[in-house]
């Protein structure tokens, strides 16, 4: 069964530090969402892309995060530089088109902690 | 921000009863959705109702919605020890209806 496909699966690193995440939707999904997923809460959006158009970032906190999909397929989430409130886990998903009720797929997540 | 409220916060029971667990949200939907999530996984889809649905099955869960209350619950028969995980409610935005907004989840435990 496809998935979607995240790395890395865990993350430590400083405060002030660069760090990325990458995210392989399914094949064939123009929907490619990044959520954050604080320990102990529901997800939030941070980013929704339609092929490589960015459709809701409204969220997205931009003076330190940053989200492309240069070819429409896989996506990569960088945050510069991280702060402690950043540690959670980062979830990727992907669907084929949300607006006709598909289903949306979850990859594992990566999990972020800022020391 | 977050749309739905899933209540209780946690729930634990024995195997083999009922877990009952119930999410309440705010605006207009067109779908509604549940998810389940393992202790440090990612979420799992479990079940659609779409708001002109006012039940759906799918083995041994049993969702029901009520537009009119801005309610939705989830049930799940003869729990088992597996079943163990967080659940979360997830509706739509209607000005982003690709969107999923979710609920704080509720927390399962069920005891073998």
């Amino acid at each position: 069964e496809a998935e979607v496909a995240q790395s890395p699966r865990y993350k430590i690193t400083e405060k002030s530090q660069a760090v990325a995440f990458w995210c392989d939707p399914i094949s064939g999904h123009a929907t490619l969402y990044w959520y954050r997923q604080i320990l102990g809460q529901g997800p939030e959006l941070l980013v929704q892309f339609q092929d490589e158009s960015v459709v809701d970032d409204s969220q997205l906190p931009k003076d330190r995060f940053s989200a492309e999909r240069l070819k429409g397929v896989d996506s990569t989430l960088k945050i510069q530089p991280a702060e402690l409130g950043d540690s959670a886990m980062y979830l990727c998903a992907s669907s084929l088109d949300p607006d006709s009720g598909n289903t949306i797929y979850f990859g594992e997540g990566s999990w972020l902690t800022v020391v | 921000s977050q749309q739905g409220e899933e209540d209780p916060q946690a729930l634990s029971i024995q195997e083999g009863e009922n877990a009952t667990m119930n999410c309440s949200y705010k605006t207009s939907i067109n779908n509604l959705q549940w998810y389940r999530q393992n202790s440090g996984r990612g979420l799992v889809h479990l079940i659609l109702i779409r708001s002109n649905e006012r039940e759906k099955h799918s083995g041994r869960l049993r969702v029901t919605l009520d537009t009119s209350k801005k309610s939705s619950s989830l049930l799940i028969t003869a729990s088992r020890a597996a079943d163990t995980a967080s659940y979360f409610c997830a509706t739509d935005d209607r000005g982003n209806t690709g969107k999923l907004i979710f609920g704080q989840g509720t927390t399962l435990q069920v005891k073998p």
